[in-house]
């Protein structure tokens, strides 16, 4: 089955503890990317990835980290949470066409 | 600035009713244009897309979409709700630079709400 796996689905954590959200996808799409959903924000997106080795910044990236080393693999990584990073958490990937989206990861940072 | 809008923050309407969820758009060209579906608890999926061609685009779930240049708009629509249509919908449209086909911006979201 075409997928988009997230792990974990929730996650509490203390500010400072750094984490690592992991996403998969199968389907050998290129592109690929983070968003976090807020209450009110709307879907903004934190990183994206055309390809292997190349990553770049969406409209929310600080505090955030990616990595692609892989074409099936896009990590997000939080070097050191706060409070603010406090969200709902997807990772998607595309070919043109449209997204295929994770089912979501919960954070809550204390 | 490219936009995506969609008027409507909430919208509820009778099982078995008609319905019609709005979304406009500010592009100088036409633009693909996708609405997706997240119901509680899970991540978003595509309802239907529109590249070109035939501007009534059929999707999945018994939604149909309108692509109509005149007014800049992409208007989901369903004849008859059911209950499990209860979710959030979001309208969709690449970026204009860059790598468009695939950066998109995304609506604020129209919140169905299905009363029995």
């Amino acid at each position: 089955e075409a997928q988009v796996t997230q792990n974990p689905r929730y996650l509490i954590t203390v500010t400072g503890k750094k984490l690592t959200v992991t996403c998969s996808q199968n389907m050998n799409h290129e592109y690929m990317s983070w968003y976090r959903q807020d209450p009110g924000l709307g879907l903004r997106q934190i990183y994206y990835s055309m390809n292997v080795e190349v990553t770049d910044k969406g409209d929310v990236p600080e505090g955030y980290k990616v990595s692609r080393k892989e074409k099936r693999n896009f990590p997000l990584i939080l070097e050191s949470p706060s409070p603010n990073q406090t969200s709902l958490y997807f990772c998607a990937s595309s070919l043109i066409g449209g997204y295929t989206f994770g089912s979501g990861t919960r954070l809550t940072v204390v | 600035a490219q936009s995506v809008t969609q008027p409507d923050i909430h919208i509820t309407v009778s099982e078995g009713a008609s319905l019609e969820l709005r979304c406009n758009y500010s592009y100088g060209a036409t633009p693909y244009l996708f609405w997706y579906v997240q119901s509680p608890g899970q991540g978003l999926q595509l309802l239907l897309k529109y590249f070109s061609g035939d501007t009534l685009v059929q999707g999945i779930k018994g939604f149909e979409a309108e692509f109509k240049r005149s007014q800049s708009s992409f208007n989901l629509r369903k004849p008859s709700v059911h209950w499990s249509d209860a979710a959030e919908y979001f309208c969709a449209a690449p970026r204009s630079q860059g790598n468009s086909n695939y950066q998109l911006i995304w609506g604020a979201g129209t919140k169905l709400i299905i009363k029995p």
